[in-house]
């Protein structure tokens, strides 16, 4: 089945250094891929998304690219802030089925001043 | 548009007793679906709903019902309790297109005793 891992975290950075949480899936097809954040309390809200290979999603900063041959969809920012600070999950949808989301277990970001 | 709601935010059962947890959304959403959130297991699938009076299992359906009878509504039923059942549960609903975004709700902590 489908499938989605990401790096284990706590990820601790500094106040504008730069972020990376990998993202390697395992699916049939060809399947669009997400990250979602999920603030302290909160549910989860979409980042940013990425249809088919190739293609780069952007948002707030974070973008990822839809690597087909390295079955990967990394989250990158050049220069993180306190404020995002949070949990972040990689998720796939396939496209052929109701497209129902696979998680990844969730990286927790945690950003100092 | 409040979006997607969720009702109780928070609840505490014994073990035996029964539920109904309810996700309503005003976005006119065809698809609808419940995941529940485990300490480093991510976002798993229960149940989910296509259409109104339509709905099917996910990954982790066992010791839950669900219900479509309205569009805008997906209740979902514990008919008996059981501490594995301790979780946040999260709604989500989407349009029906392929890469169209799952919008999630706040969430709801129940814990089981």
């Amino acid at each position: 089945g489908d499938s989605v891992t990401q790096m284990e975290g706590p990820v601790t950075l500094s106040e504008e250094a730069f972020l990376t949480i990998n993202c390697t899936y395992t699916a049939t097809g060809y399947p669009s891929l997400f990250w979602y954040v999920q603030y302290p309390g909160e549910g989860l809200q979409l980042l940013l998304k990425a249809t088919k290979a190739d293609d780069k999603g952007s948002n707030k900063g974070f973008e990822a690219t839809y690597r087909k041959e390295t079955t990967s969809f990394h989250l990158e920012k050049g220069s993180v802030q306190v404020s995002d600070s949070a949990v972040y999950f990689c998720a796939l949808s396939d496209p052929t089925g109701y497209s129902t989301l696979t998680f990844g277990k969730g990286t927790m970001l945690l950003v100092s001043p | 548009n409040a979006g997607v709601t969720q009702t109780p935010k928070f609840r505490v059962l014994k073990t035996g007793q029964s539920m109904t947890l309810l996700c309503a959304q005003d976005m006119n959403h065809e698809y609808m679906y419940w995941y529940r959130q485990d300490p480093g297991m991510g976002l798993r699938l229960i149940h989910y709903s296509v259409g109104e009076g339509t709905t099917a299992k996910g990954e982790v359906p066992d010791g839950y019902n669900v219900s479509r009878l309205k569009k805008q509504n997906f209740l979902l039923g514990l008919e008996s309790a059981a501490p594995s059942q301790t979780s946040v549960y999260f709604c989500a609903s989407r349009f029906r297109g392929s890469t169209d975004t799952q919008y999630f709700g706040p969430g709801t902590r129940l814990t089981v005793l």
